[in-house]
């Protein structure tokens, strides 16, 4: 099916853990976000990629790592997960003068 | 920080009248685009105005821009119950790095 696609939607892991969410888009679009959203601080854009083997930081990006290998995924992985890590996060994707599509989201509890 | 602010952070009217959203930003822009988030679900893509345009239209909406006061604002008319929701101004900064900053959001209620 085409579109964005977010795993897991759900997640809870305990603090210390390695976590990788996953995102995948079928439109070969070139440019990828992640955001997190936080009650109080709107979307805050955690890495973006323009292309396969481009990746840059944005606003928060301390405790994520991101790769981009294929233009189709974009997963976000959480080193060492902390409590304030706890979010909602979302995928985007789109070809950077049209808008983007998000995807549905991840939401993730950090115990 | 490249956003600005949105005001009002939340709005309260009934169906039929017309909502007004604004928005500020600090850098120089590429675009400006409008999102929607309904309750628990993910964004979706309104209408993006580009840095040498002033108004755009698209169906019940229209946005302005002024990168003289580098400001925006969404004006949705007849406002109907279904567009109850949160929105969200997006800078994507000069230079074309694709990279897309957005507001804190306002806050749509609409009242049968």
């Amino acid at each position: 099916d085409a579109g964005i696609t977010q795993s897991p939607r759900y997640k809870i892991t305990e603090t210390g853990r390695q976590v990788t969410l996953m995102c995948h888009q079928t439109w070969s679009h070139s440019y990828m976000f992640w955001y997190r959203q936080d009650l109080g601080h709107g979307l805050r854009l955690i890495y973006y990629s323009a292309a396969a083997d481009i990746t840059d930081k944005g606003e928060v990006p301390d405790g994520y790592v991101v790769s981009r290998s294929k233009t189709e995924n974009f997963p976000l992985t959480l080193e060492s997960a902390t409590r304030s890590q706890t979010s909602v996060y979302f995928c985007a994707s789109g070809l950077g003068e049209s808008g983007y599509t998000f995807g549905s989201g991840t939401r993730l509890t950090v115990v | 920080s490249q956003q600005g602010e949105e005001d009002p952070q939340a709005l309260s009217i009934q169906e039929g009248e017309n909502a007004t959203m604004n928005c500020s930003y600090k850098t120089s822009i590429n675009n400006l685009q409008w999102y929607r988030q309904n309750s628990g679900r993910g964004l979706v893509h309104l209408i993006l105005i580009r840095s040498n345009e002033r108004e755009k239209h698209s169906g019940r909406l229209r946005v302005t821009l002024d990168t003289s006061k580098k400001s925006s604002s969404l004006l949705i008319t007849a406002s109907r119950a279904a567009d109850t929701a949160s929105y969200f101004c997006a800078t994507d900064g000069s230079g074309n790095t694709g990279k897309l900053i957005f507001g804190q959001g306002t806050t749509l209620q609409v009242k049968p």
